[in-house]
């Protein structure tokens, strides 16, 4: 069965710091893979996704994440983080028929002065 | 170019009553997907639309229904509402003819139930 382990529940990191955010999964094949981040009361914004190709996938706000089959894992990361940036971020596979996402239960990031 | 509209963007029903929630989809989407967003969880996929018709549907009780029209847009129902029903729910859509594409999510509407 299809899911997503997002181990760290909170993060606190200072602002200009690099950040990671673990993301594990379980899937049957290659997975769609994406990052979403939600700011209190919002929706959902995409901000990454991998279906193949390079495995290392830029994002939107300066993020990156590398998918590495062999740990099945698909981590989050930015080199200097910005107040802004403080949310809660969701990982999350789609199967291949994109019919419907599995969600992580996401990461809450603080973001210190 | 609107992106995906919810509506209402936050409702209070009382235990037992039934609500109906509305999303219009992103322009040039025709596939609406629900989903359920608890306090401190991640969304879980409640079903999905396409042609009007229901196309997949996660774990869900069958109190939650739902509703795809012509223009694409959506409601879902839920009946007999329990505390537990309290959530954000939100709604995402995209493209069934394309591959690849990416879905686009609403800002949601938050559901308390009292």
């Amino acid at each position: 069965a299809q899911s997503v382990t997002q181990p760290d529940i909170h993060i606190t990191v200072s602002e200009g710091a690099s950040l990671e955010l673990r993301c594990n999964y379980s899937y049957g094949a290659t997975p769609y893979l994406f990052w979403y981040v939600q700011s209190p009361g919002q929706g959902l914004q995409l901000l990454l996704k991998y279906f193949s190709g390079d495995t290392l996938v830029q994002g939107i706000k300066g993020f990156e994440a590398e998918f590495k089959r062999s740990q099945s894992s698909f981590n989050l990361r930015k080199p200097s983080v910005h107040w802004s940036d403080a949310a809660e971020y969701f990982c999350a596979v789609a199967n291949h028929n994109f019919n419907k996402f599995y969600f992580g239960s996401g990461t809450k990031l603080n973001v210190k002065p | 170019d609107a992106g995906v509209t919810q509506s209402p963007t936050h409702l209070i029903k009382t235990r037992g009553q039934q609500v109906t929630l509305r999303c219009s989809p992103k322009s040039g989407h025709d596939t609406v997907s629900w989903y359920q967003q608890a306090l401190g969880q991640g969304p879980q996929f409640i079903f999905q639309y396409y042609e009007e018709e229901e196309r997949q549907r996660g774990n869900f009780p069958d109190r939650f229904s739902g509703h795809q029209f012509p223009n694409y847009s959506s409601e879902l129902n839920v009946n007999a509402l329990l505390l537990g029903d309290s959530a954000l729910y939100l709604c995402a859509s995209e493209t069934n003819t394309e591959l690849n594409t990416e879905a686009f999510f609403g800002q949601g509407t938050r559901l308390t139930v009292v």
